[in-house]
């Protein structure tokens, strides 16, 4: 199985922060990773695939990018309804596998 | 719109099945495939298993792979998740979620997830 790993687990960052998020695979899954934002009680929200391409409707301050085993989400300007956990994916093969997931809390 | 509505928690003992149904709008269900998502309680995502509506290709995490039966009905538009023999540790919020892509397949759109709670 492929291991994904996030980083940090918790972050502390202000409403206007720069925010990154750093995703590893153990082996190369050249760029077939996908991101997440999880809140409690409500449907994940798709957020990026294909490493970089934005999904339809997500505002623009999302953006990703990486290829092979090494992957970042950056959030430019954090807004209030940002403060969630974002969780990576690959679909490289199967199992799908999944970060174990980064906190985003208000500093 | 795009959207999947969950049936309701449930509570079930040790040993027993639970069955989730995830019901599909917005979209022409047989031309897209369900994968089921868990979440446990403090815990992050996990993938359970896949099922490609327009092949009928199927596939599973291997935790799942002898305890999961997933069925859809293209009349309803209804995907369904069956679990048996549960544990504790089985007790999670379940998400259903739409498969889209060509080559390689990810998940677009989710349902909000059925809490199972297996507690003797």
């Amino acid at each position: 199985d492929i291991q994904m790993t996030q980083s940090p687990s918790t972050l502390s960052a202000s409403v206007g922060d720069r925010v990154t998020i750093t995703c590893r695979a153990n082996q190369t899954i050249y760029n077939w990773l996908a991101w997440y934002q999880g809140k409690p009680g409500e449907a994940p929200n798709f957020l990026i695939y294909k490493a970089s391409t934005l999904e339809s409707g997500v505002p623009s301050r999302f953006s990703g990018s990486g290829s092979g085993t090494d992957f970042t989400l950056t959030i430019s300007s954090l807004q209030p309804e940002d403060f969630a956990t974002y969780y990576c994916q690959q679909y490289e093969s199967f199992p799908w596998t999944f970060g174990q997931g980064t906190k985003v809390e208000i500093k | 719109q795009v959207q999947l509505v969950q049936s309701g928690g449930e509570v079930k003992k040790p040993g027993a099945s639970v069955k989730v149904s995830c019901k599909a709008s917005g979209y022409t269900f047989s031309n897209y495939g369900i994968s089921w998502v868990r979440q446990a309680p403090g815990q992050g995502l996990e993938w359970m298993a896949w099922i490609n509506n327009y092949n009928g290709d199927t596939k599973y995490a291997q935790n799942f792979q002898d305890r999961v039966i997933m069925t859809t009905d293209t009349s309803t538009s209804t995907a369904y998740m069956e679990l048996r023999s549960l544990r504790s540790d089985d007790t999670a919020v379940y998400h259903c979620a739409r498969i889209r892509g060509g080559t390689h397949y990810y998940m677009d759109v989710w349902g909000k997830g059925t809490t199972v709670t297996v507690s003797s």
